[in-house]
Protein backbone atom coordinates (compact mmCIF):
# COMPACT_ATOMS: atom_id res chain seq x y z
CA UNK A 1 0.00 0.00 0.00
CA UNK A 2 0.71 3.38 -0.93
CA UNK A 3 -0.13 5.29 2.31
CA UNK A 4 -2.41 7.32 -0.18
CA UNK A 5 -6.37 6.64 0.66
CA UNK A 6 -9.01 8.25 -1.45
CA UNK A 7 -12.63 8.18 -0.67
CA UNK A 8 -15.55 7.49 -1.80
CA UNK A 9 -14.14 4.40 -3.98
CA UNK A 10 -17.15 4.52 -5.78
CA UNK A 11 -19.85 7.28 -7.01
CA UNK A 12 -23.03 7.60 -9.21
CA UNK A 13 -24.23 10.90 -9.88
CA UNK A 14 -26.22 12.58 -12.07
CA UNK A 15 -25.54 15.09 -15.07
CA UNK A 16 -25.59 18.72 -13.94
CA UNK A 17 -24.59 17.61 -10.35
CA UNK A 18 -21.54 18.79 -8.27
CA UNK A 19 -19.45 16.26 -6.63
CA UNK A 20 -16.14 16.02 -4.00
CA UNK A 21 -13.91 13.89 -3.94
CA UNK A 22 -11.25 13.22 -1.21
CA UNK A 23 -7.80 12.26 -0.69
CA UNK A 24 -5.48 11.78 2.28
CA UNK A 25 -1.76 12.06 0.96
CA UNK A 26 0.77 9.95 2.08
CA UNK A 27 2.56 10.77 5.28
CA UNK A 28 5.57 13.76 5.04
CA UNK A 29 3.77 14.61 1.42
CA UNK A 30 3.02 18.15 0.97
CA UNK A 31 2.20 18.20 -2.66
CA UNK A 32 -0.58 16.40 -4.39
CA UNK A 33 -1.82 15.63 -7.68
CA UNK A 34 -4.82 14.86 -9.69
CA UNK A 35 -5.53 12.81 -12.66
CA UNK A 36 -8.67 11.94 -14.36
CA UNK A 37 -8.50 8.25 -16.50
CA UNK A 38 -11.14 8.05 -18.42
CA UNK A 39 -11.96 4.28 -20.09
CA UNK A 40 -8.85 2.19 -22.17
CA UNK A 41 -6.77 5.84 -21.72
CA UNK A 42 -4.21 7.04 -19.48
CA UNK A 43 -4.09 8.92 -17.02
CA UNK A 44 -4.40 12.94 -18.00
CA UNK A 45 -3.46 15.49 -15.34
CA UNK A 46 -5.49 17.93 -13.95
CA UNK A 47 -3.88 19.79 -11.37
CA UNK A 48 -1.31 20.19 -8.87
CA UNK A 49 -1.58 21.78 -4.96
CA UNK A 50 1.55 22.52 -2.43
CA UNK A 51 1.36 24.54 0.11
CA UNK A 52 -2.69 25.07 0.04
CA UNK A 53 -2.22 26.81 -3.62
CA UNK A 54 -2.84 25.43 -7.14
CA UNK A 55 0.82 25.31 -8.85
CA UNK A 56 -0.13 23.97 -12.07
CA UNK A 57 -3.21 22.77 -14.06
CA UNK A 58 -3.65 20.73 -17.13
CA UNK A 59 -6.25 21.44 -19.91
CA UNK A 60 -9.39 20.95 -17.57
CA UNK A 61 -12.32 23.72 -17.66
CA UNK A 62 -12.85 25.93 -14.45
CA UNK A 63 -15.62 23.67 -12.94
CA UNK A 64 -12.94 21.35 -11.97
CA UNK A 65 -11.08 23.07 -8.63
CA UNK A 66 -9.46 22.00 -5.74
CA UNK A 67 -8.57 22.18 -2.63
CA UNK A 68 -5.44 21.66 -0.16
CA UNK A 69 -5.94 21.69 3.65
CA UNK A 70 -3.12 22.57 6.32
CA UNK A 71 -2.56 18.96 6.62
CA UNK A 72 -1.73 18.36 3.01
CA UNK A 73 -5.02 16.55 2.18
CA UNK A 74 -6.69 17.27 -0.56
CA UNK A 75 -10.00 17.86 -2.16
CA UNK A 76 -11.15 17.63 -6.13
CA UNK A 77 -14.73 19.22 -7.02
CA UNK A 78 -16.34 19.04 -10.48
CA UNK A 79 -19.56 21.06 -11.09
CA UNK A 80 -22.31 20.97 -13.45
CA UNK A 81 -20.98 17.76 -13.98
CA UNK A 82 -21.37 15.77 -17.41
CA UNK A 83 -21.65 12.29 -18.85
CA UNK A 84 -18.13 12.29 -20.24
CA UNK A 85 -16.94 13.31 -16.35
CA UNK A 86 -17.13 9.46 -16.24
CA UNK A 87 -13.53 8.28 -14.76
CA UNK A 88 -11.72 6.82 -12.37
CA UNK A 89 -9.96 9.88 -10.48
CA UNK A 90 -6.33 9.34 -9.29
CA UNK A 91 -4.76 11.57 -6.57
CA UNK A 92 -0.85 10.96 -6.16
CA UNK A 93 1.10 12.83 -3.12
CA UNK A 94 5.38 13.18 -3.28
CA UNK A 95 7.42 15.37 -1.17
CA UNK A 96 7.93 18.38 -3.01
CA UNK A 97 12.35 18.87 -2.17
CA UNK A 98 12.65 17.12 -5.43
CA UNK A 99 10.32 17.42 -8.77
CA UNK A 100 12.57 14.01 -9.32
CA UNK A 101 10.80 12.52 -6.07
CA UNK A 102 8.52 9.62 -6.85
CA UNK A 103 4.59 10.37 -6.74
CA UNK A 104 2.83 7.74 -5.31
CA UNK A 105 -0.93 6.72 -5.94
CA UNK A 106 -3.87 6.50 -4.31
CA UNK A 107 -6.85 3.60 -5.50
CA UNK A 108 -8.93 6.05 -7.07
CA UNK A 109 -12.29 7.55 -7.20
CA UNK A 110 -14.58 5.74 -9.39
CA UNK A 111 -17.30 8.33 -10.81
CA UNK A 112 -20.01 7.41 -13.20
CA UNK A 113 -22.28 10.08 -14.25
CA UNK A 114 -25.75 9.23 -15.47
CA UNK B 1 -0.41 14.39 -32.29
CA UNK B 2 -0.70 13.16 -28.90
CA UNK B 3 2.63 14.08 -26.19
CA UNK B 4 3.00 10.11 -25.54
CA UNK B 5 1.89 7.59 -27.58
CA UNK B 6 2.00 3.84 -27.32
CA UNK B 7 0.76 0.55 -29.31
CA UNK B 8 -2.45 -0.27 -26.95
CA UNK B 9 -2.12 -3.84 -28.17
CA UNK B 10 -3.47 -6.03 -26.38
CA UNK B 11 -0.25 -8.27 -26.77
CA UNK B 12 -0.75 -11.96 -26.28
CA UNK B 13 2.10 -14.01 -25.60
CA UNK B 14 3.07 -17.32 -24.00
CA UNK B 15 4.43 -17.61 -21.06
CA UNK B 16 8.03 -17.45 -21.22
CA UNK B 17 8.27 -15.05 -24.19
CA UNK B 18 9.93 -12.98 -25.09
CA UNK B 19 7.83 -9.15 -25.74
CA UNK B 20 8.68 -5.85 -26.00
CA UNK B 21 6.92 -2.66 -26.02
CA UNK B 22 7.80 0.57 -27.62
CA UNK B 23 6.75 4.46 -27.07
CA UNK B 24 7.28 7.83 -28.46
CA UNK B 25 7.15 11.44 -27.09
CA UNK B 26 6.96 14.61 -28.89
CA UNK B 27 8.14 16.74 -26.13
CA UNK B 28 11.81 17.46 -26.09
CA UNK B 29 11.86 19.13 -23.01
CA UNK B 30 10.51 16.13 -21.41
CA UNK B 31 13.55 15.19 -18.40
CA UNK B 32 12.55 11.78 -16.73
CA UNK B 33 11.01 8.93 -17.97
CA UNK B 34 9.25 5.77 -16.38
CA UNK B 35 7.45 2.51 -17.37
CA UNK B 36 4.52 2.42 -14.76
CA UNK B 37 2.31 -1.18 -14.09
CA UNK B 38 -1.42 -0.84 -13.68
CA UNK B 39 -3.71 -3.73 -12.84
CA UNK B 40 -7.45 -3.99 -13.81
CA UNK B 41 -9.30 -1.51 -11.84
CA UNK B 42 -6.18 -0.25 -9.86
CA UNK B 43 -3.63 2.13 -9.48
CA UNK B 44 -0.74 2.95 -11.74
CA UNK B 45 2.17 1.63 -10.11
CA UNK B 46 5.60 2.45 -10.57
CA UNK B 47 7.81 -0.69 -12.34
CA UNK B 48 11.21 1.23 -13.48
CA UNK B 49 12.90 4.05 -13.83
CA UNK B 50 14.29 4.62 -18.02
CA UNK B 51 17.78 6.36 -18.58
CA UNK B 52 19.57 7.02 -21.40
CA UNK B 53 22.00 4.45 -20.53
CA UNK B 54 19.71 1.76 -20.38
CA UNK B 55 18.29 -0.41 -17.23
CA UNK B 56 17.57 -3.66 -16.09
CA UNK B 57 15.67 -4.58 -13.23
CA UNK B 58 15.60 -9.00 -12.90
CA UNK B 59 13.09 -9.43 -16.15
CA UNK B 60 12.56 -6.31 -17.02
CA UNK B 61 14.75 -4.17 -19.29
CA UNK B 62 14.08 -0.42 -20.15
CA UNK B 63 16.13 2.19 -22.78
CA UNK B 64 15.52 5.49 -23.76
CA UNK B 65 17.08 7.15 -27.00
CA UNK B 66 16.35 10.84 -26.20
CA UNK B 67 17.66 11.60 -29.89
CA UNK B 68 14.63 9.66 -31.39
CA UNK B 69 12.34 10.33 -28.38
CA UNK B 70 11.96 6.99 -28.21
CA UNK B 71 11.45 4.78 -25.10
CA UNK B 72 11.07 0.50 -24.82
CA UNK B 73 10.72 -2.00 -22.40
CA UNK B 74 11.54 -5.44 -23.27
CA UNK B 75 10.06 -8.05 -21.06
CA UNK B 76 11.94 -11.32 -20.79
CA UNK B 77 10.25 -14.80 -19.84
CA UNK B 78 7.04 -13.53 -19.23
CA UNK B 79 4.79 -14.99 -16.18
CA UNK B 80 1.28 -15.11 -15.89
CA UNK B 81 1.85 -12.47 -13.21
CA UNK B 82 2.98 -10.22 -15.77
CA UNK B 83 -0.81 -9.42 -17.23
CA UNK B 84 -1.35 -5.96 -16.87
CA UNK B 85 -1.65 -2.62 -18.43
CA UNK B 86 2.15 -0.89 -18.69
CA UNK B 87 2.34 3.03 -19.41
CA UNK B 88 5.26 4.70 -20.60
CA UNK B 89 5.54 7.81 -18.81
CA UNK B 90 7.38 11.39 -19.41
CA UNK B 91 7.46 14.22 -16.72
CA UNK B 92 8.99 17.91 -17.18
CA UNK B 93 10.43 19.41 -13.90
CA UNK B 94 9.58 22.57 -12.81
CA UNK B 95 7.21 24.89 -10.57
CA UNK B 96 4.88 22.01 -11.31
CA UNK B 97 6.46 18.76 -12.69
CA UNK B 98 3.60 16.77 -13.88
CA UNK B 99 3.56 13.28 -15.12
CA UNK B 100 2.37 12.44 -18.94
CA UNK B 101 0.79 9.27 -19.77
CA UNK B 102 0.41 7.38 -22.95
CA UNK B 103 -3.01 5.34 -23.76
CA UNK B 104 -1.28 2.03 -22.04
CA UNK B 105 -0.14 -1.28 -23.80
CA UNK B 106 -2.32 -3.88 -22.58
CA UNK B 107 -0.37 -7.62 -22.43
CA UNK B 108 -1.90 -10.64 -21.49
CA UNK B 109 0.31 -14.02 -20.80
CA UNK B 110 -1.16 -17.05 -21.11
CA UNK B 111 -0.63 -20.58 -20.38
Amino acid sequence: ETGVTQSPTHLIKTRGQQVTLRCSSQSGHNTVSWYQQALGQGPQFIFQYYREEENGRGNFPPRFSGLQFPNYSSELNVNALELNDSALYLCASRTSTSSYNEQFFGPGTRLTVL
Amino acid sequence: RKEVEQDPGPFNVPEGATVAFNCTYSNSASQSFFWYRQDCRKEPKLLMSVYSSGNEDGRFTAQLNRASQYISLLIRDSKLSDSATYLCVVKTHGTASKLTFGTGTRLQVTL
